[in-house]
This record gives structure tokens, C-alpha cells and sequence, in this order.
């Protein structure tokens, strides 16, 4: 069936870097923008970045613009978010989830969307 | 930069009550509202898309309604497993901005 699944988090110490995962099956992932969003304990849902299907273009929200990187890799069906510089306010589970309906961002649905996985920022 | 606000921020219903919840945008966003809603420890999950359309598999008892800046997501008949976060979604703009949340509780 369509899957999303998110790995990579972890403890990391503030001001060093992480790498997150989602690795897609059961769907063609290259047809499909893909975001992250994450969600601070306690806290609700925050939008992170996108990218197009075909990764021409990337947005991020500005709290984590020029820190973090989102891409992808379509002979793995694999979503990738680059953390940088990571602060304690960047602690969250972080949820990737697939994109359907939009074009080139406008419309976007996220009707599929990994178990998530947690980040702590912390010395 | 769009603001996205919900009311009310959590309510407390009965088992077979019609809950409403608001969403309301700070400019226009046409119709791209979607709504989700979260359990507990869980990822979100679609319930309706651009406003007023039931994703597969969510039950009839869910709706939304709106356009502009004002949407409604009602639960006709609320079930005991509809306690959950209920959080709203712009996807207009490219900031995709989501709501704070409407927590629902069964009485």
C-alpha cells in the first residue's frame, strides 16, 4: 500500500547538523511534491518546506530558511531534509507527507503522511 | 504573511452532538482549505480538501464549507473516536499555513 516512512532523528547537541529520511512505497513518488512538517511537543502543527515533483524548485518556512535543505532522490523514492545549525527550538517530531491535487504548490493536499520522527536539540 | 486562526481553541461535546469549528484566514485563499485531523501520539490524517471535499474513507458525518476567508468543518454526529486535534490548512500561498488547532473532547 502507499507508505511513508521517516527516519534519521534523534539528539543531536545545538549547532550541529542531522539528516531526515522518508523513504515512499506503493506510489510512483517522481509525480509528487513532497513536504515536511513538524510539531513541537505539546505544540501544533508547523509547516517546514516543500518540494516539486520534479525538484525544480523548494520553499521553506521562515524559521528555517538558509539552515535547512529539502531534496529528494527518485531512483530511491527517498525525501530527504538537511538540518543545519539545529537550535533547541527546532526540537519536533517531524512528519514528511506527500502532495496531491496542487500545481506547483497552489492546492496542495497532504493525504499521505509518514509515522514521523522525533528530533531533540539539546546539550 | 498569512495568519490562519481557529475557534474555538477546544470544546467539549456529547456523543451524537453537531460540532462546528471555524477557520478563518487573514486575506483571501479561495478555496485551498484543507482540514486533518490528529489523534494522540499520531500523524495527521486528511478528513476534506479544498474546503468542502470528503477524502476517501473519512465518514460522511465530516464536512466542510467556506471560500474567502471563512471555512467550517462540522461533524454531524459526533463518535467517541472523534476525539482528536482538529487543525485547518492553507494552501494558497506558499507559506501553507496551518491553524492552531480546535481540540475536541467527549463528555
Amino acid at each position: 500500500q502507499e507508505q511513508l516512512v521517516d527516519s534519521g532523528g534523534g539528539v543531536v547537541q545545538p549547532g550541529r547538523s542531522l539528516r531526515l529520511s522518508c523513504a515512499a512505497s506503493g506510489f510512483t513518488f517522481r509525480n509528487h511534491g513532497m513536504h515536511w512538517v513538524r510539531q513541537a511537543p505539546g505544540k501544533g502543527l508547523e509547516w517546514v518546506a516543500v518540494i516539486w515533483n520534479d525538484g525544480s524548485d523548494k520553499y521553506y518556512a521562515d524559521s528555517v530558511k538558509g539552515r535547512f535543505t529539502i531534496s529528494r532522490d527518485d531512483s530511491k523514492s527517498t525525501l530527504f531534509l538537511q538540518m543545519n545549525s539545529l537550535r533547541a527550538e527546532d526540537t519536533a517530531v517531524y512528519y514528511c507527507a506527500r502532495a496531491v491535487r496542487g500545481k506547483n504548490g497552489k492546492g496542495d493536499v497532504l493525504d499521505i503522511w509518514g509515522q514521523g520522527t522525533m528530533v531533540t536539540v539539546s546539550s | 504573511d498569512i495568519q490562519m486562526t481557529q475557534s474555538p481553541s477546544s470544546l467539549s461535546a456529547s456523543v451524537g452532538d453537531r460540532v462546528t469549528i471555524t477557520c478563518r484566514a487573514s486575506q483571501s485563499i479561495n478555496n485551498y482549505l484543507n482540514w486533518y485531523q490528529q489523534k494522540p501520539g499520531k500523524a495527521p490524517r486528511l478528513l476534506i480538501y479544498t474546503a468542502s471535499n470528503l477524502q476517501s474513507g473519512v465518514p460522511s458525518r465530516f464536512s466542510g464549507s467556506g471560500s474567502g476567508t471563512d471555512f467550517t468543518l462540522i461533524i454531524s454526529s459526533l463518535q467517541p473516536e472523534d476525539f482528536a486535534t482538529y487543525y485547518c490548512q492553507e494552501s494558497n500561498n506558499l507559506s501553507f499555513t496551518f491553524g492552531p488547532g480546535t481540540e475536541v473532547e467527549i463528555k
